[in-house]
């Protein structure tokens, strides 16, 4: 089965860039969504279709994706990013949804 | 304004069934390229997904749980409904329904319920 790595923190202090990746095999030839879940909340879409935002996502949030590696991009780090991060895959070989392993960004 | 919302038992104990219902407003799953989609996360550990139905009653499992799982919809009442058969301890989660887009090659949950958490325990 098809899997999402993720690293399990990124810390940033404010105003700093946060980058958080999400390795999988050949993941550049899927499309990837990214999701945002602070404490005791539900997820948001925050990226899709590897970099487009949806509306009401500030611009401080990009994506990308190339290779074996995706990234989320948080530009300018706010104390209301502090959450936790999951990449999302559908994977056609298996027709399945993967989701990655998570990674909690924490702003100094 | 699209919203989902989880209902079902807040406990279950081992061996029982699991019965979670997904009513959503604001979209019809009879619109071409929607589905629901349902996903959990154990306290403290990522999120799960475990099964979707599409618009034309196709329907796709998480393979490590197919053989417990079954999910339905009712149109008129928009509504889709999890099934768990056999439920553990460690099935203890916060279960969550979302929309699912489909604009191939892929697949996204673009709208989320609150959640509801389940806890099994004799």
């Amino acid at each position: 089965s098809y899997v999402l790595t993720q690293p399990p923190s990124v810390s940033v202090a404010p105003g700093k860039t946060a980058r958080i990746t999400c390795g999988g095999n050949n993941i550049g030839s899927k499309s990837v969504h990214w999701y945002q879940q602070k404490p005791g909340q539900a997820p948001v879409l925050v990226i899709y279709y590897d970099s487009d935002r949806p509306s009401g996502i500030p611009e401080r949030f990009s994506g990308s994706n190339s290779g074996n590696t995706a990234t989320l991009t948080i530009s300018r780090v706010e104390a209301g990013d502090e959450a936790d991060y999951y990449c999302q895959v559908w994977d056609s070989s298996s027709d399945h949804q993967v989701f990655g392993t998570g990674t909690k960004v924490t702003v100094l | 304004q699209i919203t989902l919302k989880e209902s079902g038992p807040t406990l279950v104990k081992p061996t029982q069934t699991l019965t979670l219902t997904c009513t959503f407003s604001g979209f019809s799953l009879s619109t071409s390229g929607v589905g629901v989609g349902w996903i959990r996360q154990p306290p403290g550990k990522a999120l799960e997904w475990l099964a979707l139905i599409y618009w034309d009653d196709d329907k796709r499992y998480s393979p490590s749980l197919k053989s417990r799982l079954t999910i339905t919809k009712d149109t008129s009442k928009n509504q889709v409904v999890l099934t768990m058969t056999n439920m553990d301890p460690v099935d203890t989660a916060t279960y969550y329904c979302a929309r699912v887009i489909v604009v191939v090659p892929t697949i996204l949950f673009d709208y989320w319920g609150q959640g509801t958490l389940v806890t099994v325990s004799s």
